[in-house]
């Protein structure tokens, strides 16, 4: 498709299991971004990818968080032994590199930790 | 810190009317400036940025933001609301220095506009 796309888009699990989330990037864009968003919060960063540069983890709320980003297009959001306060919508966002480009983002991952 | 203020959770207005939603940022230099705006059950999409030149910003939908560099602000604006532009709306910034490219949300303003 011609934009990002995230997977599940709903995700229902019991605090301790382990969840992936997946976002598929708009094609030629190096910049990916997770970001995580709470019922009647704004938008929190998690973590940044640009190209092959280490990427910015300096949202991540813990260690049982992690990402990563194969050949520099699909990313992968892994959090360990969920919690309930885990419970948000995850959203990932692409744009070109530079410093000016806007992001475009997917519709989310809804998180749901019992 | 690094941080974006938008000071008011809800704006209410009529249909018509004009609308405002502030935004205050605290980013040392001169950072690139963002709205987006999220629609019920759809993702975030860009309406307009700041990077440089005139102050007065044109985006989509008829939107215009205005950046006051003095007061630290770029507002969001409307001349004519319409129900349609009933969202939620996020102000973002981004430093001009540093290596990382991340962008500072803040906690956004819920627009609703009645017939």
């Amino acid at each position: 498709g011609a934009g990002v796309s995230q997977s599940p888009s709903n995700k229902v699990t019991e605090k301790g299991k382990d969840v992936e989330l997946r976002c598929d990037p708009i094609s030629g864009h190096t910049a990916l971004y997770w970001y995580r968003q709470s019922l009647g919060q704004g938008l929190e960063f998690l973590i940044y990818f640009q190209g092959n540069s280490a990427p910015d983890k300096s949202g991540l709320p813990s260690d049982r968080f992690s990402a990563e980003r194969t050949g520099g297009s699909v990313s992968t959001l892994t959090i360990q032994r969920t919690q309930q306060e885990d419970s948000a919508v995850y959203l990932c966002a692409s744009s070109l590199a530079g410093e000016t480009g806007e992001l475009f983002f997917g519709e989310g991952s809804r998180l749901t930790v019992l | 810190a690094q941080s974006v203020a938008q000071p008011e959770d809800q704006v209410n207005v009529a249909e018509g009317n004009p609308l405002t939603v502030k935004c205050t940022y605290s980013v040392s230099g001169n950072p690139y400036l963002f709205w987006y705006v999220q629609y019920p059950n759809r993702g975030l999409q860009f309406l307009l940025k700041y990077i440089t030149g005139d102050n007065l910003v044109k985006g989509s939908y008829g939107f215009e933001a205005e950046f006051n560099k003095s007061q630290t602000s770029f507002h969001l604006k409307k001349p004519s609301a319409l129900v349609s532009d009933s969202a939620l709306y996020f102000c973002a910034v981004r430093p001009r220095r540093g290596s990382s490219y991340k962008l500072i949300f803040g906690s956004g303003t819920r627009l609703l506009v009645r017939p």
